[in-house]
């Protein structure tokens, strides 16, 4: 079993720019959800998604959108991005309730110069 | 307000001695509540979790964390460290929506194991 995984590991953007993060989760699992980590922070909850609708939304701003695939594998689009946006962004999945443990990717580094 | 409080943002401690990490829950917060380990560089790893049941619970590499529900609180404990524990280590709590869940997380606590 492969787990959750995330791709690209690392990436470079510019400000202004649009990205797309990707991740596949951990099979049998149909849940995903994407946390933002800035550095030397705890991760924060941007949104989650079930049966390819976002069920649950953190306090983050409509730059940043998603999407799942009925392969449940999902998407994370961040527009206009700004330098606070450099961050680890972590995926995780779990499989229906919040009662099941969550399995979280190795992340995506963004930087954004 | 849903927040889960890490007390220690640095927690030094020697090769073999024990180690206590402090964490705090709102009342908001579910019981269902978390440790996770992160090295660095890398996603989290779950060490142990709270569902309902024991108030002791047990999880990998030794670690364990005793549920406090009149003291609001899940400290993690290992009686004796090793080098290799030396990692960034986070508490969270699910909050609750329906049938839904997300984690909430504490700021972090760096647990630095000394030789």
């Amino acid at each position: 079993d492969a787990g959750v995984t995330q791709s690209p590991t690392h990436l470079i953007k510019t400000r202004g720019q649009q990205v797309t993060l990707r991740c596949s989760p951990k099979s049998g699992h149909d849940t995903v959800s994407w946390y933002q980590q800035a550095l030397g922070q705890g991760p924060q909850f941007i949104f989650q998604y079930y049966e390819e609708e976002e069920r649950q939304r953190g306090n983050f701003p409509d730059r940043f959108s998603g999407h799942q695939f009925p392969n449940y594998s999902s998407e994370l689009n961040v527009n206009a991005l700004l330098l606070g946006d450099s961050a680890l962004y972590l995926c995780a999945s779990n499989q229906g309730t919040p009662r099941t443990e969550a399995f979280f990717g190795q992340g995506t580094r963004l930087t954004v110069v | 307000a849903q927040s889960v409080t890490q007390l220690d943002s640095q927690v030094p401690v020697f090769e073999e001695a024990p180690v206590e990490l402090r964490c705090n829950y709102s009342s908001s917060v579910s019981v269902y509540l978390f440790w996770y380990v992160q090295y660095p560089n890398q996603g989290l790893q779950l060490l142990l979790k709270y569902l309902s049941g024991s108030t002791l619970v047990k999880g990998i590499n030794g670690f364990e964390a005793e549920f406090n529900k009149s003291q609001t609180s899940f400290h993690l404990r290992k009686p004796s460290v090793h080098i290799s524990d030396t990692a960034e280590y986070f508490c969270a709590g699910s909050v609750l929506s329906g049938n839904t869940g997300k984690l909430i997380f504490g700021q972090g606590t760096t647990l630095q194991v000394k030789p």
